[in-house]
């Protein structure tokens, strides 16, 4: 099993551009979720998923959309790229909806928007 | 609300000597606990994780965990460091009540071993 996969590893984008953070898993997870890791402030839940076409927000969803369309599949869409989106990102998955299941994290995505 | 206190952001200590994160919370229900750990440029692995089945909780590497109640708090431990240690660590919350049973994360600790 490659576990969860995420790319690209690094991205540099200018303000206003647009892109998608791509994020899949070959554990057969119902749960799926991106965060965000900031200097000093841990990781915060940016949106989530607890099956296919099934989303809903978490923390810090603004400016972020994302869509569920198959299983192993989670993409994270930035609409409109700020610096404030300036971030590591990371997603996880979980096998089923029990809050005591372990998550599993990918590598992340180290984003800089100019 | 949940949360989760990491009290230090950076602990320093030689090899060999004891290692100790301290991470407290806050939760209106029994919570289920977590520690994860993080080396440079990777992401997450779980260390351990607290269930309510016993209170001492033994992790990978050596770690281990003590859930206390009556004091909120869930701090790592390890009686012998190793270089290899060097890493952040989260302590994490979540709890079956949280919509999407999402894991609330503390700020992280950074832990530098020293020869």
């Amino acid at each position: 099993n490659a576990g969860v996969t995420q790319t690209p590893k690094f991205q540099v984008l200018k303000t206003g551009q647009s892109m998608t953070l791509q994020c899949a898993q070959d554990m057969n997870h119902e749960y799926m979720s991106w965060y965000r890791q900031d200097p000093g402030m841990g990781l915060r839940l940016i949106h989530y998923s607890v099956g296919a076409g099934i989303t809903d927000q978490g923390e810090v969803p603004n400016g972020y959309n994302v869509s569920r369309s198959t299983t192993e599949d989670f993409p994270l869409r930035l609409l409109s790229a700020a610096p404030s989106q300036t971030s590591v990102y990371f997603c996880a998955s979980r096998k089923g909806l029990a809050a005591y299941n372990e998550q599993f994290f990918g590598p992340g995505t180290r984003l800089t928007v100019l | 609300a949940q949360s989760v206190t990491q009290l230090g952001s950076h602990v320093s200590v030689s090899e060999g000597a004891l290692v100790l994160l301290r991470c407290n919370y806050s939760s209106s229900v029994p919570p289920y606990l977590f520690w994860y750990v993080q080396y440079p440029n990777q992401g997450l692995q779980l260390l351990l994780k607290y269930t309510s089945a016993a209170t001492l909780v033994k992790g990978i590497n050596g770690f281990e965990a003590e859930f206390k109640k009556s004091e909120t708090s869930f701090h790592l431990t390890k009686p012998s460091a190793h270089m290899s240690d060097a890493a952040e660590y989260f302590c994490a919350v979540s709890d079956a009540e949280q919509a999407g049973t999402a894991l609330i994360f503390g700020k992280g600790t950074t832990l530098s071993v020293s020869s």
